[in-house]
């Protein structure tokens, strides 16, 4: 079975810019969630979406946003970039459903640095 | 809210000694625990977790982890360490909400030495 994808790899963006990122979960699974990675936070979450709505909201401004397809790949977006926003976004999907909590599994991640 | 604190930035072992990676966790109900490992521009892999039951739960590449209810502890053991065991490791806590937003540890460098 294939595992979580995110596209691009590698991004380069300038201060000011937007930029648009792309995660494939796991077949069947339905919950995708994104965490963001840097030296100094560590791993924060960002948001979660299930079935197309998003469930859940870390503490991030609004120029952070997602979205979530009908065959479960999700997108963020994060508008007019700044220095800070260089990081690693990784997403990561799971069943979402039952009381027993599932495992995440994650993709390789997306390498932004913004100039 | 919940949290996770991983005390040690990093731990140093030669390679054939056990190693461990320690992990504490803070959380209101039932503590849904898990370890990921991240290699050099890599993701995070997963290795184990605890829902419920045995408090010695066994996992990927040989590594295992204790839990310890009356410690809140959930550490990181292997019993054999090896140089490729090398990499990051993040200790996290599932909210308890229901959602499966995970809360992790800064996370604990792990360098095995020949």
């Amino acid at each position: 079975k294939a595992g979580v994808t995110q596209t691009p790899r590698y991004l380069i963006k300038t201060r000011g810019q937007q930029v648009t990122l792309s995660c494939s979960p796991i077949s069947g699974h339905r919950s995708v969630s994104w965490y963001q990675q840097t030296p100094g936070q560590g791993l924060q979450f960002l948001f979660e979406y299930f079935s197309e709505t998003q469930r859940n909201k870390g503490n991030f401004p609004g120029r952070f946003s997602g979205r979530q397809f009908s065959n479960s790949r999700s997108e963020m977006n994060v508008s007019t970039l700044e220095l800070g926003d260089s990081a690693l976004y990784l997403c990561a999907s799971s069943f979402g459903t039952g009381r027993v909590p599932d495992t995440q599994y994650f993709g390789p991640g997306t390498r932004l640095t913004v100039l | 809210a919940q949290s996770v604190a991983q005390p040690e930035d990093q731990v140093n072992v030669a390679e054939g000694n056990p190693l461990t990676v320690k992990c504490t966790y803070s959380v209101s109900g039932n503590p849904y625990l898990f370890w990921y490992v991240q290699y050099p521009n890599r993701g995070l892999q997963f290795l184990l977790k605890y829902i419920t039951g045995d408090n010695l739960v066994k996992g990927s590449y040989g590594f295992e982890a204790e839990f310890n209810k009356s410690q809140t502890s959930f550490h990181l053991k292997k019993p054999s360490a090896l140089v490729s065991d090398s990499a990051l490791y993040f200790c996290a806590v599932r909210d308890p909400s229901g959602y499966s937003t995970l809360t992790f540890g800064k996370g604990t460098m792990l360098l095995v030495s020949p």
